[in-house]
């Protein structure tokens, strides 16, 4: 079946310092969505990307999907204290013509942030 | 607050017991999955409803769990005979469906706050 890995499993960084996450599916995608939950907390949608190759912002965050649809990124410039949490990468299929949303998670990338 | 609820938030049960969840989608989502969340792991899917249609099950979902929705509305998650290998965060999202294909409102789903079950 299809699976999702991302890395790295942790990342320590100094406030300010510049943080990347990246997410790797062993199948063709129709989507990839990132989702950040903080500790304690549950996943929280913070985008979908579509297109082959497409590249969005949210202010200090920039997520990348790959042109073979099979490999995306997170990246988020001079992290902030607020930064912290784990970020997941989660992949859409249309594999055999269904299309019911089923997302495969990414094992998640724990973010801490040192003031 | 997303909008989705789930009860109980914590469930502490001994082996052999069953157990069972609930989950209030947004009222207007026609669709819901359930995932099962492990610590360190990322949410892992394991049924999905459209409407009362429960249309796809993990393999995950062994015989002991079965999902319900019975008006389409809120969902039940049973885990029978629990064992120890059950205790994680069972998580419930919903989505509309709306929308353009590939847009936000399409795809974004809303998690619940999570049941914390804990197998003795």
């Amino acid at each position: 079946g299809q699976q999702v890995m991302q890395i790295p499993q942790y990342q320590h960084v100094q406030e300010g310092e510049d943080f990347t996450t990246y997410c790797n599916s062993s199948t063709t995608l129709s989507n990839i969505q990132w989702y950040k939950q903080r500790p304690g907390g549950h996943p929280v949608f913070l985008i979908q990307l579509v297109k082959s190759g497409e590249v969005k912002k949210q202010k200090r965050l920039t997520f990348q999907f790959g042109e073979a649809k099979k490999n995306s990124s997170l990246h988020i410039t001079a992290t902030q204290t607020t930064d912290v949490g784990t970020y997941f990468c989660a992949g859409g299929s249309n594999a055999g013509g269904t299309s019911y949303g089923k997302l495969t998670f990414g094992q998640g990338t724990i973010l801490t942030v040192h003031p | 607050d997303t909008g989705v609820s789930q009860n109980p938030r914590h469930k502490i049960t001994k082996r052999g017991q069953n157990v069972t969840f609930r989950c209030d989608p947004i009222s207007e989502h026609n669709r819901l999955y359930w995932y099962r969340q492990t610590l360190g792991q990322g949410p892992e899917f394991l049924t999905y409803f459209q409407n009362e249609a429960q249309l796809e099950k993990s393999r995950l979902l062994s015989d002991r769990f079965s999902a319900e929705r019975p008006k389409g509305s809120f969902s039940t998650l049973e885990i029978q005979r629990t064992e120890q290998g059950d205790s994680a965060m069972y998580l419930c999202a919903s989505r509309s469906g709306g929308g353009t294909p590939g847009s936000r409102s399409y795809n974004e789903q809303f998690f619940g706050p999570g049941t914390r079950l804990t197998v003795l």
